[in-house]
């Protein structure tokens, strides 16, 4: 059973800091790794991927992946209060031969960007 | 930009009886799927889709469920004998570029 975890928060950032979001994975075998923005009520919303050890920067957003840990991550630089969210973690094993099509997610870690 | 959309956006139904949801995945994504979240609850996969038939499915989607892509454009999830824990934000997503998904904007299915 792949499990995902995060936690939920409420992580309360001033705004302009940096936000620090941290999510572990269970199965070993992962290999694309996810991070959705979901506002209240609304759908998971595509921010990052990665697939590879180390970081990947984009705009305010970097991911980090640390496959030995079963760790991974994403900073927010100079938080703003739109970015005021759940951030969901998701993973994926289909690049490891034979792997499965669908996400598995965590349940997310609610963002609040204080003004 | 291009977007995936679901119609409708909120389904009431009585239990037991049958639903359903409609999608209308990008138009040259290959990969489509339905997910589901319960009230406060992680997003769970259901099933993906591919080339007319089911690629893979979750222990939820058991024979309740079933998928269809009636005609190259629409991507339908039928729930028969709803029970009142379907009750959930049911998503559909798509992508050309497999594992990431775009999900569309979802619907609210209340069971009664």
């Amino acid at each position: 059973q792949k499990e995902v975890e995060q936690n939920s928060g409420p992580l309360s950032v001033p705004e302009g800091a940096i936000a620090s979001l941290n999510c572990t994975y269970s199965d070993r075998v992962s290999q694309s790794f996810f991070w959705y923005r979901q506002y209240s009520g609304k759908s998971p919303e595509l921010i990052m991927s990665i697939y590879s050890n180390g970081d990947k920067e984009d705009g305010r957003f970097t991911a980090q992946l640390n496959k030995a840990s079963q760790y991974v991550s994403l900073l927010i630089r100079d938080s703003q209060p739109s970015d005021s969210a759940t951030y969901l973690c998701a993973v994926n094993d289909l690049y490891s031969g034979g792997g499965a099509d669908g996400l598995t997610f965590g349940k997310g870690t609610h963002l609040i960007i204080q003004p | 930009e291009p977007e995936v959309t679901q119609t409708p956006s909120h389904q009431v139904t009585q239990m037991g009886q049958e639903v359903i949801l409609r999608c209308v995945p990008i138009s040259n994504h290959l990969y489509f799927y339905w997910y589901r979240q319960i009230l406060g609850q992680k997003v769970e996969f259901l099933v993906s889709f591919y080339n007319n038939e089911i690629s893979e499915k979750s222990e939820i989607f058991d024979d309740q469920f079933s998928v269809e892509r009636p005609d190259g454009s629409n991507f339908t999830l039928k729930i028969r004998s709803t029970k009142l824990e379907d009750s959930a934000m049911y998503f559909c997503a798509s992508n050309l570029d497999r594992p990431k998904a775009f999900f569309g904007q979802g619907t609210r299915l209340t069971v009664v």
